[in-house]
């Protein structure tokens, strides 16, 4: 069975500066989907970055960044220039491809979560 | 286009009593999951659906459990009987129909079982 670890259960770091947040998983997959979802104060589960494991190069967006080293099983989230608006608990979650009928494929196993606090 | 809605967004009731959740996916979407989140467990995958059709229900932790999805614009998860051990925020999350694709989570249900 597949898991996902998030060692860091509480981060924080000063606006404008840059966090790096860890998520190691374990799977014995070589297809499969890493995301992070950030949910704020608001309680709403908010999809930050998904990567595909047959891409190499790391996905971006905007001020979020991923470093994916599939080896290693790792995949940290990286935000630059931080924002009071970053604030929030964020989920990295794996994935394995749907197949058309049954199973657990398809399902998102999250890790616990790490808590983050920008501060002014 | 709309996002997930679920309804209610909070929920206090007695043990003993039935609970039901609502949630409607976004148009287009043929999966549906339900999930449910506490402190102690985190996030866990309760049911989904395909096209309206339960595909894996492992995750509902006992029969007084149940989801139902009668059309593709609607589908409900039910508690009967509630326990206060069932106190948790439970989430309501749709998918297009593709292998690959992200799942798209609703505001959520804070269920709160006295």
């Amino acid at each position: 069975a597949q898991t996902v670890t998030q060692s860091q259960p509480e981060m924080s770091v000063q606006e404008a500066e840059t966090v790096t947040l860890s998520c190691t998983y374990d799977t014995s997959e070589n297809n499969y989907y890493l995301f992070w979802y950030k949910q704020p104060p608001s309680r709403q589960m908010i999809l930050v970055i998904r990567q595909e494991a047959y891409k190499q190069q790391n996905a971006t967006e905007n001020r979020f960044s991923v470093n994916f080293q599939k080896a290693a099983k790792s995949f940290s989230l990286k935000i630059s220039d931080s924002q009071l608006g970053d604030t929030a608990m964020y989920f990295c979650a794996f994935m394995k491809p749907r197949m058309n009928y049954g199973g657990s494929q398809g399902n998102l196993i999250f890790g616990k979560g790490t808590k983050l606090s920008v501060k002014p | 286009d709309a996002g997930v809605i679920q309804s209610p967004r909070h929920e206090v009731t007695e043990m003993g009593q039935e609970v039901t959740l609502r949630c409607k996916p976004i148009s287009g979407h043929d999966y549906l999951f339900w999930y449910r989140q506490t402190m102690m467990r985190g996030l866990e995958l309760l049911i989904y659906f395909n096209n309206n059709v339960p595909i894996d229900d492992s995750g509902m932790p006992e029969d007084r459990f149940s989801a139902k999805m009668p059309n593709a614009s609607f589908s409900t998860l039910k508690i009967q009987p509630s326990e206060p051990r069932d106190s948790a925020v439970y989430f309501c999350a749709s998918s297009p129909g593709l292998a690959t694709d992200t799942q798209y989570f609703g505001p959520g249900t804070r269920l709160t079982v006295l």
